[in-house]
Order: structure tokens, then C-alpha cells, then sequence
């Protein structure tokens, strides 16, 4: 079945080592989003790319970057993650930016 | 600017209750409002969407109907069960100029047999 698959599902860093989140899709769509889910709370968008183009949350933090290679993976990366960026870490795919969303099941980061 | 609140929870039912969650939206343009639903360790999942006043969505017994004169999208199921228990996230996008999903606040559901 084509989906948004996250890998790991589950991540334990320690404080100031980077981590590297995987999100992979074989659904070809053009846009793909990295929203951060903290307890209890709404998810947060950080950053999408629609193709090749980035574009960035104002408020996301410059700890937080991401790369997306071809159209099927994108990677979130945090290079110095603190105790406040442990969270759920989801990532979606639309087909353009009018189409609905299709989200993977998460990687939850704990920050040690 | 866009923005959705929904009821506070948690909220707590017994199997085959009636349920209504309330969400209500303010935006800038004219959206698309949908449910999400999101099972315990899990990503979201698109529960229901309408995308112009009046129109219904509806899923697996859930309910809502984009009500523009009121600005709500109310969640609604006549019977639920114990596998409904989840957390429920109403949310909005404004088609015009590709905005974002803005999400409201999120209601946990837990249903005792």
C-alpha cells in the first residue's frame, strides 16, 4: 500500500548529540511537512517542502533543519537537541498544497 | 488570523453514549475543515472533511457539518464504542495561497465498557 513511513519510531538521544529523523512516501507527492507534537498539545508545523523548494516556520527554531534529497525522502535533522525538544515528530505528504494530508505514525524523540 | 479551539477535555463516555465534541474556527478565507483522529502512539489519521458550508462529512458513525453562519464543525456520534477511545483534533486550511493545516488544541476521548 502506498503510505508515509516513518523511521525509527521511537528515538532516545542525549542532550547536544544530533539526531536524524526518516520520513519516506510512495505516494509521489510534492509536498512534504515535519510537524512537532508535544505532549497534550496541537501538533506544530516547522517546515515543508513543496519539490525542491523549503520553506520555513518563523517560529521554528535554527536548531531544527531539513533536507530532502529526491522526492520520496526528506529528513528532519536537530543538531543540538535540548530537554524542551522532546516530542512526537510527525511527517506528511499532500500531493500539491491544496490536497489533503497524508501523515506517517510518528517518531517520538526523547531527549535524555 | 486562522485559528480553532475545541472543547475542552478530557472527555469520558460510557459505551454507547452519544458524542459531540465542539470546535469552532475563526479564518481569513473561506476553509476546509476536517477531524483528525489520533489512536495512543500513533501518527493521525484523516477521520472526516467538508470543504464548503453545509456539507457533511462522515466516517466509520462520525458526523460533523461545516456550519458557516455559526463558524463550527461539531463532531458528533450517535453509539460509541471502547475503540473510539483516542484523541480528536479539529483543523482548518485556507485553500487560497496554500496555507497551512492550523490544528485546534486536541480532546481526548476514553470510553469505559
Amino acid at each position: 500500500d502506498a503510505m508515509v513511513i516513518q523511521n525509527p519510531r521511537y528515538q532516545v538521544t542525549q542532550f547536544g548529540k544530533p539526531v536524524t529523523l526518516s520520513c519516506s512516501q510512495t505516494l509521489n507527492h510534492n509536498v512534504m511537512y515535519w510537524y512537532q507534537q508535544k505532549s497534550s498539545q496541537a501538533p506544530k508545523l516547522l517546515f515543508h517542502y513543496y519539490d525542491k523548494d523549503f520553506n520555513n516556520e518563523a517560529d521554528t527554531p535554527d536548531n531544527f533543519q531539513s533536507r530532502r534529497p529526491n522526492t520520496s525522502f526528506c529528513f528532519l535533522d536537530i543538531r543540538s537537541p535540548g530537554l524542551g525538544d522532546t516530542a512526537m515528530y510527525l511527517c506528511a505528504t499532500s500531493r500539491d498544497r491544496q490536497g489533503g494530508y497524508t501523515f506517517g505514525s510518528g517518531t517520538r524523540l526523547t531527549v535524555v | 488570523g486562522n485559528s480553532v479551539t475545541q472543547m475542552e477535555g478530557p472527555v469520558t463516555l460510557s459505551e454507547e453514549a452519544f458524542l459531540t465534541i465542539n470546535c469552532t474556527y475563526t479564518a481569513t478565507g473561506y476553509p476546509s475543515l476536517f477531524w483528525y483522529v489520533q489512536y495512543p502512539g500513533e501518527g493521525l489519521q484523516l477521520l472526516l472533511k467538508a470543504t464548503k458550508a453545509d456539507d457533511k462529512g462522515s466516517n466509520k458513525g462520525f458526523e460533523a457539518t461545516y456550519r458557516k453562519e455559526t463558524t463550527s464543525f461539531h463532531l458528533e456520534k450517535g453509539s460509541v464504542q471502547v475503540s473510539d477511545s483516542a484523541v480528536y483534533f479539529c483543523a482548518l486550511r485556507i485553500i487560497q495561497g496554500a496555507q497551512k493545516l492550523v490544528f485546534g488544541q486536541g480532546t481526548r476521548l476514553t470510553i469505559n465498557p
